[in-house]
């Protein structure tokens, strides 16, 4: 079946960096797109970046740029999201989430479970 | 960015009640728009894409229609589990907006 399983929840000082791993199984790896989704406590749901499986440079939300880096094993299946320069706004649940490379503008239909990353000194 | 607006922001609903979400965005967005559903301490669950399109899965009583700015759900029966929160998403260009979210709460 379908996992995306992600890593466990994490505590960083202001100014730390936290990277978030995803390992993807019961799939072809390469036919989906994985986007990273947080949710502060709280509050709705916001985009931060899509990264495809297979290659190319991924895209981050503007308001992430420079502080988010996405990342691929494809040996492993694996993929990461890493933000530096931790403030307490960076408090949130993350998300893994996969779409699908062949049906246009799908949504995303498998999630992982996601990781509390606390921000706090 | 295309922003998108959910109405309501929350609401009140019986069981057997028929429940409808809109969501509008701030420029054309075609088709491109899928409807999340999330309980407490839960990740989100696809339940429409592309507007109309239901999930593998997801219960013949949720529905979504709409093209171009203007999009709607519609629970046709609410039934005790679907009290959660609702999301709109466009996944026309990035960044993939949501919209704030619809709280469904029993009356």
């Amino acid at each position: 079946q379908v996992q995306l399983v992600q890593s466990g929840a994490e505590v960083k000082k202001p100014g730390a960096s936290v990277k978030v791993s995803c390992k993807a199984s019961g799939y072809t790896f390469t036919t989906y797109f994985i986007h990273w989704v947080r949710q502060a406590p709280g509050q709705g749901l916001e985009w931060m970046g899509i990264i495809s499986p297979s290659g190319g440079s991924p895209t981050y939300a503007q308001k992430l740029q420079g502080r988010l880096t996405m990342t691929r094993d494809t040996s492993t299946s694996t993929l990461y999201m890493e933000v530096s320069n931790l403030t307490s706004e960076d408090t949130a649940i993350y998300y893994c989430a996969r779409q699908n490379l062949a049906v246009a503008g799908k949504g995303l239909d498998y999630w992982g479970q996601g990781t509390l990353v606390t921000v706090s000194s | 960015d295309i922003q998108m607006t959910q109405s309501p922001s929350s609401l009140s609903a019986s069981v057997g009640d028929r429940v409808t979400i809109t969501c509008r965005a701030s420029q054309t967005i075609s088709g491109y728009l899928n409807w999340y559903q999330q309980k407490p301490g839960k990740a989100p669950k696809l339940l429409i894409y592309t507007a109309s399109n239901l999930q593998s899965g997801v219960p013949s009583r949720f529905s979504g229609s709409g093209s171009g700015t203007d999009f709607t759900l519609t629970i046709s029966s609410l039934q005790p589990e679907d009290f959660a929160t609702y999301y709109c998403q466009q996944s026309y260009n990035t960044p993939r907006t949501f919209g704030q979210g619809t709280k469904v709460e029993i009356k």
